[in-house]
């Protein structure tokens, strides 16, 4: 048990659709970042958030957004969903160092 | 920037043999080096981690690994292999916390153990 929760657990969208992913940060944490993961491949890094503010982007198109509120959770937010959005995204939490991150147990996300 | 490769995108060992897995990284400051293990349908659960202090690094389950500046490796090992180890593992890799703090996964290796 990380203490990161991710919501919801699974969702089905259509294409086109707009989508928001949640994240819990454990306790203490400053730093929330995500990250898209595809089937059969390793995570990719889509951005990062520092005390509300976001600090470091991956190769996404902004479509892709986010949000950090005052207690450190985050949201990400998928404009104009296309057919390969479709993964587990991921986020993960620090105290603000990389070697204390921890992630939660993902969002699966389907786009039809 | 950054990048990771793992030799071998599956790899099949019998219960109770060794478990290597292999991860190569390229960086252009000394990194840090991380292994994450993920069951089926779960996130990420991280194995073990190299953070510039001792080479050789022990982690939970049983696993070390072992970063080798002149080879660019961080092979992770297991000297005895466990049904329950089946899974897929990644390497990653990031910066120092002053150079920022996303990681850069490799594409990962499904191990299967063979009863």
């Amino acid at each position: 048990e990380t203490g990161v929760t991710q919501s919801p657990t699974h969702l089905i969208k259509t294409r086109g659709q707009q989508v928001t992913l949640r994240c819990s940060s454990q306790s203490g944490h400053n730093t929330v970042s995500w990250y898209q993961q595809a089937l059969g491949q390793g995570p990719q890094f889509i951005f990062q958030y520092y005390r509300e503010e976001e600090n470091g982007r991956g190769n996404f198109p902004p479509r892709f957004s986010g949000l950090q509120f005052p207690n450190y959770s985050s949201e990400l937010n998928v404009n104009a969903l296309e057919l390969d959005d479709s993964a587990l995204y991921l986020c993960a939490s620090s105290p603000g160092t990389v070697a204390e991150a921890f992630f939660g147990q993902g969002t699966r996300l389907t786009v039809v | 920037a950054q990048s990771v490769t793992q030799l071998g995108s599956h790899v099949s060992v019998s219960e109770g043999a060794l478990v290597l897995l292999r991860c190569n990284y390229s960086s252009s400051v000394p990194p840090y080096l991380f292994w994450y293990v993920q069951y089926p349908n779960q996130g990420l659960q991280l194995l073990l981690k190299y953070t510039s202090a001792a080479t050789l690094v022990k982690g939970i389950n049983g696993f070390e690994a072992e970063f080798k500046k002149s080879e660019t490796s961080f092979h992770l090992t297991k000297p005895s292999a466990h049904m329950s180890d089946a899974a897929e593992y990644f390497c990653a890799v990031s910066l120092p916390d002053n150079y920022g703090q996303n990681f850069v996964f490799g594409p990962g290796t499904r191990l299967s153990v063979l009863p």
